[in-house]
């Protein structure tokens, strides 16, 4: 059965630096989302991706995140200044059609800042 | 409007018992609701869903019963199993938006 797949499963990096999370969906998927679960909590939604731009945005997803689909392949979330408050798991999911189709989420990375 | 509540945060089910976590939500228009089971360090995995058009929906053990005007739902595991226990999330979509609203969550312990 095919997968989504996220690597690393886990990122320790210093406040300030930059990093990149990257997800694999599963290949004939075409909508493409990052939530986020910070430890304990509700798991959260980022933004979501179709058709190489971005459909909508929460309001945590401020000027810090990006996303890119680069080769149409990898699904990539890069947050440009880590803040101690980005430590959280985050998710990747895809999904064949938009709306009300099925999210199917990946392993997660776990992403601490320290 | 577009929080979803959950409830229990946790519970506690002896082994062969019957699990009921509540789900409430109040934006009318989402209008897919599905769960979502999560073991430790894994990513939620899609359980089971429903749509606001029939009343109950049943896959093996897990029922979700849907009340449209209550603008309420739940999840019923029958027969709790050691395997069951992780942690479940109501979730809903709908209303134009393709984003998930999750629930708080909650942590089942099925015991032997």
């Amino acid at each position: 059965e095919p997968e989504v797949t996220q690597t690393p499963s886990h990122q320790v990096t210093q406040m300030g630096q930059e990093v990149i999370l990257r997800c694999v969906p599963i290949s004939n998927h075409l909508y493409f989302y990052w939530y986020r679960q910070i430890l304990g909590q509700k798991v959260e939604f980022l933004v979501s991706f179709y058709n190489n731009e971005i459909s909508e945005k929460s309001e945590i997803f401020d000027d810090q995140f990006s996303v890119e689909r680069p080769d149409g392949s990898n699904f990539t979330l890069k947050i440009r200044s880590t803040k101690l408050e980005d430590s959280a798991m985050y998710f990747c999911a895809g999904s064949g059609g938009g709306g009300t189709d099925t999210q199917y989420f990946g392993p997660g990375t776990r992403l601490t800042v320290l | 409007q577009q929080q979803v509540k959950q409830s229990p945060q946790s519970l506690i089910v002896q082994k062969g018992g019957i699990s009921i976590i509540n789900c409430a939500y109040e934006n009318t228009a989402f209008d897919y609701f599905p769960w979502y089971q999560q073991f430790p360090g894994k990513g939620p995995a899609l359980l089971i869903a429903i749509r606001p058009d029939v009343s109950e929906k049943k896959e093996g053990r897990f029922t979700i019963s849907f009340n449209k005007s209550a603008k309420q739902f739940s999840l019923h595991i029958m027969d709790s199993q050691p395997g069951d226990s992780a942690t479940y999330f109501c979730a809903a979509l709908g209303g134009g938006y393709n984003k998930l609203i999750f629930g708080a969550g909650t942590r089942l312990a099925v015991h032997p």
